[in-house]
């Protein structure tokens, strides 16, 4: 069975300050995607990337990175500076393909940032 | 390009009614997802739709129904509704070759 832990329930940091957001994967598949998606108070999930398995090498968006290991079965996400405009609840998720697009989610973390 | 939109955007209803929740995929997209998240969870899968069939389904009761029409629009059907169906309902498209969602703003339920 396929199971993501996002153990943060929440994290609060001041304006400017760098934030890591951890989530740890379960799966006995080899080929699997992860994912991390904001859901901003509005409720649509937004997508912020998708990693395969195979490919290990961490990535960098602006202020965004992910930090990929699967030795640790971890994929986590740094917000560098982060800005008020980031508070929101991030999600991890876990997708198998099996004909099926179905993605296993975190529970999420909330990320308030304070100016 | 546009994206998913679903509607109502808010409900309420009674113990027992039945609800229609309705989801407009992405132009282009023609499988259609559906999630339950309840108030401080993460999404849970309820089905999937691919060429108008379910393709896939979650630990739902089958009182959670749904259908997919040939414009790849989408239903989301409840019966019988519980306090704990109290929601967002999230629709979410995807081209089938990649299998990366996209999903709307959600319809939030409120059963009392």
């Amino acid at each position: 069975a396929q199971k993501v832990t996002q153990a943060q329930t929440e994290i609060s940091v001041v304006e400017k300050e760098d934030v890591t957001l951890d989530c740890v994967y379960e799966t006995r598949d080899t080929t699997y995607y992860l994912f991390w998606y904001k859901q901003p108070p509005s409720g649509e999930l937004v997508f912020l990337i998708r990693r395969n398995s195979f490919d290990e090498q961490n990535e960098i968006s602006g202020r965004y990175s992910w930090n990929f290991q699967k030795s640790t079965s971890s994929f986590n996400f740094t917000i560098t500076a982060s800005q008020v405009v980031d508070s929101a609840v991030y999600f991890c998720a876990l997708s198998v393909p099996s004909g099926t697009y179905k993605y296993i989610f975190g529970t999420g973390t909330r990320l308030k940032v304070l100016a | 390009e546009t994206g998913v939109t679903q509607s109502p955007t808010h409900l309420i209803k009674t113990r027992g009614q039945q609800v229609t929740l309705r989801c407009s995929s992405q132009s282009g997209h023609n499988t259609v997802s559906w999630y339950q998240q309840a108030l401080g969870q993460g999404p849970q899968f309820i089905f999937q739709y691919y060429r108008e069939e379910e393709n896939g389904r979650g630990n739902f009761p089958p009182r959670f129904s749904g259908l997919q029409f040939p414009n790849y629009s989408s239903e989301l059907n409840v019966n019988a509704l519980e306090l704990d169906d109290s929601a967002l309902y999230l629709c979410a498209s995807s081209p089938v070759e990649s299998g990366e969602l996209f999903f709307g703003e959600g319809s939030r339920l409120t059963v009392l």
